[in-house]
């Protein structure tokens, strides 16, 4: 069974600085899907940024990018420029094409401080 | 973008009362919806993936008949606890997938007590 694992249940900077979440997860398959949700206070789960194992550029999303290092099943997610806003618990997520439903890590909880 | 409305936000029942949530895709066609659990300042846990027309199909470890799951349309599932107890108080989000997309769009889910 696929797991996913952030070591890092808490992290803290101030606005403006960068911040990089990591993530690693396993599996033996070769086509996968990867994602990093947000969950904010209103506790709305939020998409912030996907990528198909397939591709090997890193996607991005404004200030938010990733490493994806697929040999090493790394994942990890730079946010630039943090902002207060982006004060939240962040998941990642790993989804089998046929499999339908999501791998969830246990969850970083990131504050940015003023 | 695509909207998933979880209704209600927030409920408060006795203890041995059922109650019902709602999950609506506004926007798109789901065929699968999910209903999640989670726990304070944990991860979300998978409690059922409902496809449209079919039997939901529960995680290891959760009672089908105390969490009754219905999808009868491509845009509905309603997740019913029954028999509450103040065990089961916890917030429960869904989620569903669009047909077309292989993204997941969530509500924003539901706050049960038990009292």
């Amino acid at each position: 069974a696929q797991t996913v694992t952030q070591s890092q249940p808490e992290m803290s900077v101030q606005e403006a600085e960068t911040v990089t979440l990591s993530c690693t997860y396993d599996t033996s398959e070769n086509n996968y899907y990867l994602f990093w949700y947000k969950q904010p206070p209103s506790r709305q789960m939020i998409l912030v940024i996907r990528q198909e194992a397939y591709k090997q550029q890193n996607a991005t999303e404004n200030r938010f990018s990733v490493n994806f290092q697929k040999a090493a099943k790394s994942f990890s997610l730079k946010i630039s420029d943090s902002q207060l806003g982006d004060t939240a618990m962040y998941f990642c997520a790993f989804m089998m094409p046929g499999a339908q439903k999501l791998v969830f890590g246990q969850g970083t909880r990131l504050t940015i401080n003023p | 973008g695509a909207v998933v409305s979880q209704h209600p936000s927030r409920v408060i029942c006795k203890s041995g009362t059922s109650v019902k949530i709602e999950c609506r895709s506004l926007d798109f066609q789901a065929t699968t919806m999910f209903w999640y659990r989670q726990f304070p300042k944990q991860s979300l846990m998978l409690m059922a993936t409902s496809n449209e027309g079919s039997k939901a199909t529960y995680e290891q470890g959760v009672e089908k008949d105390k969490f009754l799951i219905n999808h009868a349309s491509l845009t509905l599932s309603t997740l019913t606890v029954t028999s509450a107890h103040p065990e089961d108080s916890s917030f429960y989000i869904c989620s569903a997938r669009d047909r077309q997309d292989y993204g997941y769009t969530f509500g924003s889910g539901t706050r049960l007590t038990v009292v």
